[in-house]
């Protein structure tokens, strides 16, 4: 039972073209994240929502916006992407589970810039 | 220096052996600590928190020793299914994000 989907799962998308993934939860987490993980390469926070209350990350780039319009949704806009922005792309779930966050991560979005 | 740092290994090792892989943490203030499991081209999933003085979960077991501000995994009887990423995990300070390393690799043969 999928808990944390991402689509899609594989986004080719041209250089400069705005672009938008998606991610929905059914664990009615509070928490929602978004990472890029480069190959070989640490997942990278780049905001995350605490239920509507929005936090970028100070190194993320003007490019990356992000809205979550209820719990269950998330999406992540990359308004004009470059090449460098060839990554896997995790969304990630979290509730508050007593001593520590404990994340749930999606599939993933890998995206393609050609 | 790093906020998390890993040996990236790839540690290469044949069923049945014991491994540890170790993990380092910059922020003394670091409260909750993770080892979160990556196959290739998928994503993380959690496999165990580490709560302070550690814990075992079957093969499995994380110590914390906070004065080092260090952290371990021990794979003990390694089966081929164990091959994958293992990713040292580090709450930041505010609570708010995963601080994550860059894996070690271990790769299990028969």
């Amino acid at each position: 039972d999928a808990m944390v989907i991402q689509n899609p799962r594989y986004q080719v998308t041209q250089f400069g073209k705005p672009v938008t993934l998606s991610c929905s939860q059914t664990l009615n987490h509070n928490v929602m994240y978004w990472y890029q993980q480069k190959s070989s390469q640490a997942p990278k926070l780049l905001f995350h929502y605490y239920d509507k209350d929005f936090n970028n990350e100070a190194d993320t780039p003007d490019n990356f916006q992000s809205r979550r319009p209820n719990t269950s949704f998330c999406f992540l806009d990359i308004r004009s992407p470059g090449l460098g922005d060839a990554a896997m792309y995790l969304c990630a779930t979290s509730s508050y589970s007593g001593r520590a966050y404990e994340q749930y991560f999606g599939p993933g979005t890998r995206l393609t810039v050609t | 220096r790093k906020e998390v740092e890993q040996d990236p290994g790839p540690f290469n090792v044949p069923e049945g052996a014991t491994v540890a892989f170790n993990c380092t943490y910059s922020n003394s203030a670091s409260q909750s600590f993770f080892w979160y499991r990556q196959d290739c081209r998928k994503e993380p999933k959690l496999l165990m928190s580490v709560y302070s003085s550690g814990n075992e979960d079957g093969r499995f077991t994380a110590q914390l020793n906070r004065a080092s501000q260090y952290i371990s995994l021990l794979i003990r009887d390694s089966k081929l299914s164990d091959s994958a990423t293992y990713l040292c995990v580090v709450l930041n300070q505010a609570g708010t994000a995963l601080i994550f390393g860059k894996g070690t690799t271990l790769s299990v043969s028969s």
